[in-house]
């Protein structure tokens, strides 16, 4: 699976956008980008994942660079509660195995 | 929204004995995996189970440990003789076929002493 890149913290004010950048340089045609956090000491929690174009949820939108090399995931209105660290995974899909290789991620802490 | 639940949600033990961390997969997910992180480290894989087999296991799940589902809906971590370096948050992680996310539990401290 392709190594990642996170800058190990970044700070938000409450209501604007948090836009968190990912390197993947070395990502392969079928890797996709997988995000996820985790907010103190419980279970990682999924996010959104996309391939090439970009994705939106109820959560946030990735935003996938053309030579996919490198992405940005955006909170577009960020609370307090996703005070998390966020991790940026890439793997290929499907298969029995799967597993996910989580990195340091980014703190990211929202400021009131 | 179903959800991958994990008992108990605190394990104190002594060096030495077994335990057994438990799981309920979300149902209808047939993929399942065990992932730990000590205390400010990073979380890492342990082992995944599919088609009541380990189809991946990492250097960390040597002889010590083992994974069952012992009745088509739990899915259990037992460690057979724990150590102090055993001490750390372990989750479970569970995956349907449809989509390729894997919904992680609350975690199980486990404290051993």
């Amino acid at each position: 699976d392709a190594k990642t890149t996170q800058p190990t913290s970044m700070d938000c004010a409450e209501g604007r956008a948090a836009n968190l950048p990912c390197n993947h340089s070395t990502i392969s045609g079928n890797e996709y980008v997988y995000w996820y956090r985790q907010i103190h000491s419980q279970g990682p929690q999924y996010i959104i994942h996309g391939l090439k174009n970009n994705e939106t949820n109820e959560m946030a939108s990735l935003i996938i660079t053309e030579d996919r090399k490198s992405s940005t995931l955006i909170l577009p209105h960020a609370t307090l509660r996703d005070t998390a660290v966020y991790y940026c995974i890439v793997r290929v899909g499907g298969g029995a195995t799967n597993k996910l290789i989580f990195g340091t991620g980014t703190l990211l802490a929202v400021q009131p | 929204e179903p959800e991958v639940t994990q008992t108990p949600s605190h394990q104190v033990t002594q060096m030495g004995q077994e335990v057994i961390l438990r799981c309920v997969p979300i149902s209808n997910h047939l993929y399942f995996y065990w992932y730990r992180q000590i205390l400010g480290q990073k979380v890492e894989f342990l082992v995944s189970f599919y088609n009541n087999e380990i189809s991946e296991k990492s250097e960390i799940f040597d002889d010590q440990f083992s994974v069952e589902r012992p009745d088509g809906s739990n899915f259990t971590l037992k460690i057979r003789s724990t150590k102090l370096e055993d001490s750390a948050m372990y989750f479970c992680a569970s995956r349907g076929l449809a989509k390729n996310i894997q919904y992680f539990g609350a975690g199980t401290r486990l404290s051993v002493l």
